[in-house]
């Protein structure tokens, strides 16, 4: 019930187009859910983070769509670009963040050019 | 811009032997994380402070992982003795009380 289930596994799009990542979680406890990037070597960086009083949450070409009754939410990058290719992350915490976070396994994006 | 810093940035230590991470969070965050990230994995909690109080350790190796933050600012993280299965990247985080949790650069540890 603790799991978070991130997919695709490896996402590749052309510069331009939009990738979409997908998460779904069963613990309705959950109320914080934050997007992390990775690049290699370095720490996940977070993204955009949304809470359940809210279905859609845009900061620049970054897009999180939330479906509460489905238990799932979403990554949209728009106009994606070559410097996007990393690993993203979503996560699921409780108490609005202030517990551990629950990471899925993550998405490899590569956006060619 | 505020980051978390973590030392060393790279770590090889030999089997049995011990080995010890460094944080310093965010200024003003009370919450502090160390997180172990195996490579192709999400992040997984070790251990969480508020303060300088472990609000949840339970996925802590306490048989050989401790933690401290003292002051309730810097914290520590060590091993002893490293196994060859703790080879990862050992990840600190801090929070505020808004939830956003913040990562540092990590500690890459390869135990040979």
């Amino acid at each position: 019930q603790q799991q978070v289930k991130q997919s695709p596994q490896s996402l590749i799009v052309q510069k331009g187009g939009i990738s979409i990542i997908n998460c779904a979680y069963e613990n309705t406890a959950f109320d914080y859910f934050p997007w992390y990037q990775q690049f290699p070597g370095k720490g996940p960086a977070l993204l955009i983070a949304i809470r359940p009083d809210v279905s859609e949450k845009k900061e620049g070409r970054f897009t999180i769509s939330f479906n509460k009754s489905a238990k799932q939410f979403s990554l949209h990058i728009m106009d994606s670009q070559p410097g996007d290719s990393a690993t993203y992350f979503c996560a699921a915490s409780t108490q609005g963040g202030s517990e551990k976070l629950v990471f899925g396994k993550g998405t490899k994006l590569t956006v060619n050019p | 811009e505020a980051e978390v810093a973590q030392s060393p940035r790279y770590k090889i230590t030999e089997k049995s032997q011990a080995v010890a991470f460094w944080c310093d969070p965010i200024s003003g965050h009370a919450t502090l994380y160390w997180y172990r990230q195996i490579l192709g994995q999400g992040p997984e909690l070790l251990v969480q402070f508020q303060d300088e109080s472990v609000v949840d350790d339970s996925q802590l190796p306490k048989d050989r992982f401790s933690a401290e933050r003292l002051k309730g600012v810097d914290s520590t993280l060590k091993i002893q003795p490293a196994e060859l299965g703790d080879s990862a990247m050992y990840l600190c985080a801090s929070s505020s009380s808004t939830g956003d949790a913040f990562f540092g650069q990590g500690t890459r540890l390869t135990v040979v």
